[in-house]
């Protein structure tokens, strides 16, 4: 399975945009890029995902590197509620296996009020 | 409504205890999913369901035995579980197992095995 890397942690203020890289050097042609955060005490929730193109929708942007070997999850003003752990994940495109939802470690993220 | 509920919310179980957790959602999704997550760990898949049917098992032991009687239920029947497996067990929905589909998580069973 093509794996991520993500830092452990990352600190940002209240009201300022946060970028949470992730790295995936083996990522294959077919594989999309997933993010879910899982906030305390709750059930992971999805964020976004894409293959080749940035993304946007009303929670987050996500920006991919031209290579596909890196992306960075971009939300652009954070709030104390965003402070969760970010799952950066690899999603084949067909169905059983190759599209399961294997998460890493994640990167937690703080906001400072 | 995009809520996946689960009950109950807290377990606690002796080791010879037979207990189940009840997963429900009314998204019409197709897709159920099991998930463990331990303390300060990431969620780990266990089971997978599309159209009522086992799709995926994860090597997981038979102590933990998945039903999922129609599109709408999910259960989760434990037996003979041993203290490490206490964790918070997920259950997920989603339209269909393709990365097209996000799955809805819900809150969470808190296992506390005795």
């Amino acid at each position: 399975d093509a794996k991520t890397t993500q830092p452990n942690s990352m600190e940002s203020n209240e009201e300022e945009p946060v970028h949470l890289p992730c790295n995936h050097s083996t990522i294959s042609g077919t594989d999309y890029i997933h993010w879910y955060r899982q906030l305390p005490s709750q059930g992971p929730e999805y964020v976004i995902h894409g293959l080749t193109s940035n993304v946007n929708n009303r929670m987050a942007s996500l920006a991919i590197a031209e290579d596909r070997k890196s992306s960075t999850l971009i939300l652009h003003r954070a709030t104390l509620r965003d402070a969760a752990v970010y799952y950066c994940i690899l999603r084949g495109p067909y169905t059983g296996a190759n599209s399961k939802l294997t998460f890493g470690k994640g990167i937690t993220l703080s906001v400072r009020p | 409504d995009t809520e996946v509920t689960q009950t109950p919310k807290h377990l606690v179980m002796g080791m010879t205890n037979k207990k189940s957790l009840k997963c429900e959602q009314h998204m019409g999704h197709r897709a159920m999913y099991w998930y463990k997550q331990k303390a300060k760990k990431p969620p780990e898949l266990m089971f997978v369901y599309s159209y009522e049917k086992l799709s995926i098992n994860e090597s997981v032991p038979s102590r933990f035995s998945p039903e999922c009687p129609n599109s709408s239920l999910l259960n989760l029947h434990l037996h003979a579980l041993q203290p490490e497996d206490s964790a918070l067990y997920l259950c997920a929905s989603s339209q269909g197992t393709t990365h097209y589909y996000e799955q809805y998580f819900g809150p969470g069973t808190r296992l506390t095995v005795t």
